[in-house]
């Protein structure tokens, strides 16, 4: 199964600041996905990484907050931008090898904004 | 709308015995069924997966049911060690092995903590 890396694991930010989260799997995947997981919350889809492309986001979240980037099939990044306290969360990003859709998840990055 | 749900936030369960973590889902067009197990600071980690042509699908302690007609899973761990003290998830999507957009997305539930007393 892939290995997948997150930088920061953590951050504590201020509000109306943009914080990158960077996900790096070791080796080339098919379809990457950024999730977030609320305080005592499900992981919910932000949006699909597409390489090359746009990224494909879920009801609930746009282009401006979030912008995704994909330059290539091991590498992708989330922005959360403008955050305000309500964006603390933990981001996830996932990668899925082959056919099955059995997505293997980064560690995290567990993100506080004051 | 929650069309993925664990209604047991937490469970306890003695050492040696069985857990069974039950997840409920609303959405007939899930086809394959997934669970993962999430330690605290680091990201879910797949157990177990499941598609809608199997009622079980049985890995060493772990054993997925599927119940079609109830819309209905669940995981047993037998015998629960210690170590499987951790947060659980189900999760399900729509169409298995079909690399069209969407069709990996992973609908998950609200977890269930299990915790194995010793």
């Amino acid at each position: 199964s892939a290995v997948i890396s997150q930088k920061p694991s953590r951050d504590i930010c201020q509000r109306g600041t943009s914080l990158t989260i960077q996900c790096q799997v070791d080796s080339q995947v098919t379809m990457m996905f950024w999730y977030r997981q609320q305080p005592g919350q499900s992981l919910t889809l932000i949006a699909t990484a597409n390489q090359g492309s746009e990224a494909t986001y879920e009801s609930g979240f746009v282009i401006d907050k979030f912008p995704i980037s994909r330059p290539n099939l091991t590498f992708s990044t989330l922005t959360v931008s403008n955050m305000s306290p309500e964006d603390s969360s933990i981001y996830l990003c996932s990668a899925l090898q082959g056919l099955y859709n059995e997505q293997f998840f980064g560690p995290g990055t567990r993100l506080t904004v004051l | 709308d929650q069309q993925v749900k664990q209604n047991s936030p937490s469970l306890s369960v003695q050492e040696g015995r069985i857990s069974i973590l039950n997840c409920d889902y609303t959405n007939s067009m899930f086809d394959y069924f997934l669970w993962y197990k999430k330690y605290p600071a680091e990201g879910p980690t797949f157990l177990i997966s499941i598609s809608s042509i199997k009622d079980k699908n049985e890995d060493g302690r772990f054993t997925v049911f599927l119940n079609k007609s109830a819309k209905h899973l669940s995981l047993h761990i037998v015998p629960s060690q210690p170590g499987d003290s951790a947060v659980y998830f189900c999760a399900a999507s729509a169409i298995p092995g079909i690399l069209i957009q969407g069709a990996q997305k992973l609908v998950f539930g609200q977890g269930t903590r299990l915790t194995i007393n010793p």
